[in-house]
């Protein structure tokens, strides 16, 4: 079965250093794979995905993201953090044998300090 | 503005009753999925249809059903409901598979 774990809930940075969101991954086949940020009282929104072709994705926002197979992990990251990224960001894998569910980590909290 | 609608965005009942939770998907999309978020379980999968038929179906209890109509807009029925049915619950659409998701605002559903 398929799964995602992001293995921290918070994550601090001060405005300006890089960020890093980390997220690992289990799936049969081909990963499909998403990241996506949620505001207060928000919907999720979409940043990136990675379905094939190159490893490094870029997305909405100054956002990018790596794909690593050998250590299923798909890490969030970001040069140059701004207060405004401070939310709640989700890491996703979708069932690519059937069905198209798909499935979210727990979440982790951004906080960006000025 | 993620072009998928949401109705009601709150909701307040009480335990025992019966609620149905709307959604519209953005023109076009075919697919329609029901999620639900909660402080202690994050973002479970519920149900997926496909131009009308169900095509999977996540960690949904009996108590709960969906449907989607032949004009793409899909309800969500919660039945008999209990205090740890409070949430949110978003609804999300998708032109095809392997796409992205847009998710609606969401439906705030209380049960005192």
């Amino acid at each position: 079965a398929q799964s995602v774990a992001q293995p921290e809930d918070q994550v601090n940075v001060a405005e300006g250093n890089p960020l890093t969101v980390k997220c690992t991954y289990s799936v049969s086949g081909n990963p499909y794979l998403f990241w996506y940020v949620q505001y207060p009282n928000r919907g999720l929104q979409f940043l990136l995905k990675y379905i094939t072709g190159d490893n490094l994705v870029k997305g909405s926002y100054g956002f990018e993201a790596e794909f690593n197979k050998s250590q299923t992990s798909f890490h969030l990251k970001k040069p140059s953090a701004l207060v405004s990224d401070s939310a709640l960001y989700f890491c996703a894998v979708r069932d690519n044998t059937g069905g198209f569910k798909t499935i979210f980590g727990a979440g982790t909290r951004l906080f960006v300090k000025a | 503005d993620s072009g998928v609608t949401q109705t009601p965005k709150h909701l307040i009942t009480a335990t025992g009753q019966r609620v149905t939770l709307r959604c519209s998907p953005r023109s076009g999309d075919l697919s329609v999925y029901w999620y639900q978020q909660s402080l202690d379980q994050g973002l479970q999968f519920l149900i997926h249809y496909y131009n009308g038929e169900e095509r999977a179906k996540g960690n949904i209890l009996e108590r709960f059903s969906a449907q989607q109509f032949p004009d793409l807009h899909s309800e969500l029925n919660l039945s008999s409901l209990e205090l740890g049915d409070s949430a949110l619950y978003f609804c999300a659409s998708s032109p095809s598979a392997p796409g992205e998701l847009f998710f609606g605002e969401g439906s705030r559903l209380t049960v005192l």
